[in-house]
């Protein structure tokens, strides 16, 4: 069966730290892979989004970049963070070219102070 | 790009009442997902409609999808606290690449 996995589940980074979250999936190959952003009690926003390695689409300008070094693995990185990047972020993925369901990861939650 | 409008954004309700939401958007869509976030999770996938007027049940739970593939709701009867949580409606933007958009959510407050 697939699962995925995203770590760390929280954290708290000071404003103009660096951010890394991670993401991996298992038990499937060549999956679509997604980061979404959720701001407290808000819907979700997507920012990136990826159908193979090394082919990411960005969805928002912003202050984050996305990677995906690997079919399985899907990587959230920012040099230096805002205040505005506080929220709950969401790694995805679905099975490629068909519009199916998407299977979320538990979910990591950022705070900066 | 796609984007697709949900109402309302809140709704409390007494225990045994029933709760819709409902989620519209200006163009036909191919399809359409639902999702439920229970507070402090992670969204779950509940039902994709994909045809013109279809109904889908689940249990107290009734999707529907307009016949003009423009709208859907998700209805539940006799709401139960277990009902509590965030319902998103999903839809796959122009390209074909499994970029899924979700509606702003309905949030569902249930009282005992």
């Amino acid at each position: 069966s697939q699962t995925i996995h995203q770590w760390p589940a929280t954290l708290v980074q000071p404003v103009g730290s660096p951010l890394s979250l991670e993401c991996t999936v298992e038990g499937t190959s060549n999956p679509n892979l997604y980061w979404y952003r959720q701001a407290a009690g808000r819907g979700l926003q997507l920012l990136f989004y990826s159908v193979g390695i090394g082919q990411i689409s960005s969805e928002v300008p912003q202050n984050l970049s996305a990677s995906r070094p690997q079919d399985r693995q899907f990587i959230l990185s920012s040099k230096k963070l805002l205040l505005s990047d506080s929220g709950f972020y969401l790694c995805a993925w679905s099975r490629l070219g068909i519009t199916g369901e998407l299977f979320f990861g538990e979910g990591s939650r950022l705070t900066v102070l | 790009g796609q984007q697709v409008m949900q109402i309302p954004q809140y709704q409390h309700v007494q225990e045994g009442e029933d709760f819709t939401t409902y989620c519209n958007s200006s163009t036909t869509l191919s399809n359409i997902q639902w999702y439920k976030q229970r507070p402090g999770g992670h969204p779950v996938f509940l039902i994709q409609l994909v045809k013109s007027g279809e109904v889908k049940k689940q249990k107290r739970l009734t999707f529907q999808f307009g016949e003009a593939k423009k709208n859907s709701s998700l209805h539940i009867t006799a709401t139960q606290t277990t009902d509590v949580g965030t319902y998103f409606c999903a839809v796959h933007g122009s390209s074909n690449t499994g970029k899924l958009i979700f509606g702003q959510g309905t949030t569902l407050q249930v009282k005992p």
